[in-house]
């Protein structure tokens, strides 16, 4: 059965911070995707990044990164030079081939200015 | 602007009334789901339909009832045997092709509902 953990429920920190949201998953299949979404206060969740099982590269978007180690089967999101503006919601997700998409708790991030 | 609207965005209901959540999509996806946020649980998943007339259930359909008579309209009904139906409901879409597991879901903003 598929699984996402998020453990961490609430990071706070002051602007310009880096910050690490952590995700780990558990899954049976060889072949899988892996989402972070972001919930601002609006409502609506945002994709931020897809990855498929076979693609271990990370990846690094402006301020955001990705850090994927199947070994240790986690997905962590970084936030370099943290913003008020990245204060959200923010979550990790998993589809197996065939399966919906399961959601983490997800994480409550607050920057402080 | 294409995307997806739900409404209303709040909606508050009498114990034992029948409401329904409007999703609707101008994205041309073929996949359509709703979801129930509660606070710390994350999002789980009610129902979902990958092409008009057909629909499955998801983890906690109990309670609820869907429709999909057009491709761009997925309305959702939180009946009365629905226990527990203060919630956040997400509605949301992703195209179908390579399946509706490798691609992102489209979000709406939600419809907060509250049974007084």
């Amino acid at each position: 059965a598929q699984k996402v953990t998020q453990a961490q429920t609430e990071i706070s920190v002051v602007e310009k911070e880096d910050v690490t949201l952590d995700c780990v998953y558990e899954t049976r299949d060889t072949t899988y995707y892996l989402f972070w979404y972001k919930q601002p206060p609006s409502g609506e969740l945002v994709f931020l990044i897809r990855r498929n099982s076979f693609d271990e590269q990370n990846e690094i978007s402006g301020r955001y990164s990705w850090n994927f180690q199947k070994s240790t089967s986690s997905f962590n999101f970084t936030i370099t030079a943290s913003q008020v503006v990245d204060s959200a919601v923010y979550f990790c997700a998993l589809s197996e081939v065939g399966n919906d998409m399961r959601f983490g708790a997800g994480t409550r991030l607050t920057v402080k200015p | 602007d294409g995307g997806i609207t739900q409404s209303p965005k709040y909606l508050f209901r009498k114990e034992g009334q029948n409401v329904t959540l409007s999703c609707e999509q101008n994205l041309n996806h073929d996949a359509m789901y709703w979801y129930r946020q509660d606070p710390g649980q994350g999002l789980r998943l009610i129902y979902y339909s990958q092409i008009v007339n057909d629909f499955q259930k998801g983890d906690i359909a109990e309670g609820y009832s869907v429709s999909r008579e057009k491709k761009e309209s997925f309305p959702l009904t939180v009946t009365s045997a629905q226990k527990n139906p203060t919630a956040f409901y997400l509605c949301a879409s992703s195209p179908v092709a390579g399946g509706p597991w490798t691609g992102e879901l489209f979000f709406g903003e939600g419809s907060r509902l509250t049974v007084l």
